[in-house]
């Protein structure tokens, strides 16, 4: 199975700074048609998670452009521009490449 | 308005059963594919089951094959996990996914807790 690491566990940022999360896979997720299949969520106290990216780096509609995705192979950043009050959640990485799919363990960004 | 409601979740003794359903709406459940994902109790995410449009394609995770079993009922917009032999490590809060390219949805999620 791909195993996907998330660094760092948790990380605490002033607000208007930026703030990037790292997510590591053990195999390339690059499947056999060209696409990659990595994904980013935002989990907030209290509520389900949502998804802010999906193939690295297209922003789901409604997500604030701060946010932005990059990377390719086994490499890939979460990176949000200037962190507001708003973005205190745990962010996780998910690739959909392979199966089983499988999360990153999640990264807790505090204020 | 898209919805995903998950019901049946409990308290459970290790060795028992339960069949979860999550009820869809505000997006075409038959032309979407379908997972289940559970969060444990320290948080982590774990994904569980996914069924494809017709429920010709299933995977599971290896810690839940051949324990769970997932389905869907297209006229009912409706997707069910049915859970035997329950561990106590399978306690956490699951959630119904939906996905149609490129949206996906969440629900609340329905807490199942294995426990003597």
């Amino acid at each position: 199975d791909v195993v996907m690491t998330q660094s760092p566990p948790s990380l605490s940022v002033t607000l208007g700074q930026p703030a990037s999360i790292s997510c590591r896979s053990s195999q390339s997720l690059r499947h056999s048609n060209g696409n990659t299949y990595l994904q980013w969520f935002q989990q907030r106290p209290g509520q389900s998670p949502r998804r802010l990216i999906y193939g690295i780096s297209n922003r789901v509609s409604g997500v604030p452009d701060r946010f932005s995705g990059s990377g390719s192979g086994t490499e890939f950043t979460l990176r949000i521009s200037r962190v507001e009050a708003e973005d205190v959640a745990v962010y996780f990485c998910m690739q959909t490449t392979y199966w089983p799919h499988n999360f990153g363990q999640g990264t807790k960004l505090e204020i | 308005e898209v919805q995903l409601v998950e019901s049946g979740g409990d308290l459970v003794q290790p060795g028992g059963s339960l069949r979860l359903s999550c009820e869809a709406s505000g997006f075409p459940f038959s032309r979407s594919w379908m997972s289940w994902v559970r969060q444990t109790p320290g948080g982590g995410l774990e994904w569980v089951a996914h069924i494809n449009e017709d429920g010709s394609d299933i995977y599971y995770v290896d810690s839940v094959r051949g324990r769970f079993t997932i389905s869907r009922d297209n006229a009912k917009n409706s997707l069910y996990l049915h859970m035997t032999s329950l561990r106590g490590e399978d306690t956490a809060l699951f959630y119904c996914l939906g996905w149609f390219s490129p949206d996906n949805y969440w629900g609340r999620g329905t807490l199942v807790t294995v426990s003597s």
